[in-house]
């Protein structure tokens, strides 16, 4: 059975600082992997996502994620984080027999100080 | 990506009551799903929704509880039955778009049960 571990359950950088927000995932085929974000009372927003290819995928808001097939990671980072960036941030796995279903992951919720 | 939209946006309900949740998409898609968000939890998939067949429900949920339907390529209602305060959730839709298996979310129904 597919499933993600996101490690840190709450995150907190200071404006300007450098982020990084740790996916694991299981899966017994290649995967589909994608972050989505939630703001406070929205809905879920897709980053990116990493299908084939480049392992190292950009996305919009001036994130990227990197996969590691040897780690089974999927990391999100951002090298400056903004006030705006504060929300939650879910890790999902799909993929393969999934038959369109994601897995997805505790979520991580990034605080930004000022 | 697909634009999708939910009614209600929020609802707050007596305990016993049903509440119907709809999700419209401005293009049509095969594949619909529901999720139930508790708080402070990550999104737990309901059932997966095929426009011409029957819900295909996920371990945990019950069509008796969780009615759903696709009537067209465009649109699909979850009811939420005989409800109780643990009901209390964000319900969202979701709809599956490319070859990446892709998922956009809906803005999500709040539901506050008492």
């Amino acid at each position: 059975a597919q499933s993600v571990t996101q490690p840190d359950i709450h995150i907190t950088v200071s404006e300007g600082a450098s982020l990084e927000l740790r996916c694991n995932y299981s899966y017994g085929a290649t995967p589909y992997l994608f972050w989505y974000v939630q703001s406070p009372g929205q809905g879920l927003q897709l980053l990116l996502k990493y299908f084939s290819g480049d392992t190292l995928v950009q996305g919009i808001k001036g994130f990227e994620a990197e996969f590691k097939r040897s780690q089974s990671s999927f990391n999100l980072r951002k090298p400056s984080v903004h006030w705006s960036d504060a929300a939650e941030y879910f890790c999902a796995v799909g993929g393969g027999t999934s038959y369109g279903k994601l897995t997805f992951g505790q979520g991580t919720i990034l605080t930004v100080h000022p | 990506s697909a634009v999708i939209s939910q009614k209600p946006s929020r609802d707050i309900c007596q305990r016993g009551t049903s509440l119907t949740i709809q999700c419209q998409v401005d293009s049509q898609v095969t594949m619909m799903f529901w999720y139930r968000q508790q708080p402070g939890q990550s999104l737990t998939l309901i059932a997966t929704a095929n426009q011409g067949s029957e819900a295909t429900y996920e371990s945990g949920f019950v069509i008796d509880k969780f009615p759903i339907s696709r009537p067209n390529l465009t649109f699909s209602t979850l009811t939420v039955s005989n409800m109780s305060p643990e009901d209390s959730s964000i319900y969202l839709c979701s709809v599956r778009q490319g070859r990446e298996e892709t998922q956009y979310f809906g803005p999500g129904t709040r539901l506050l049960v008492l």
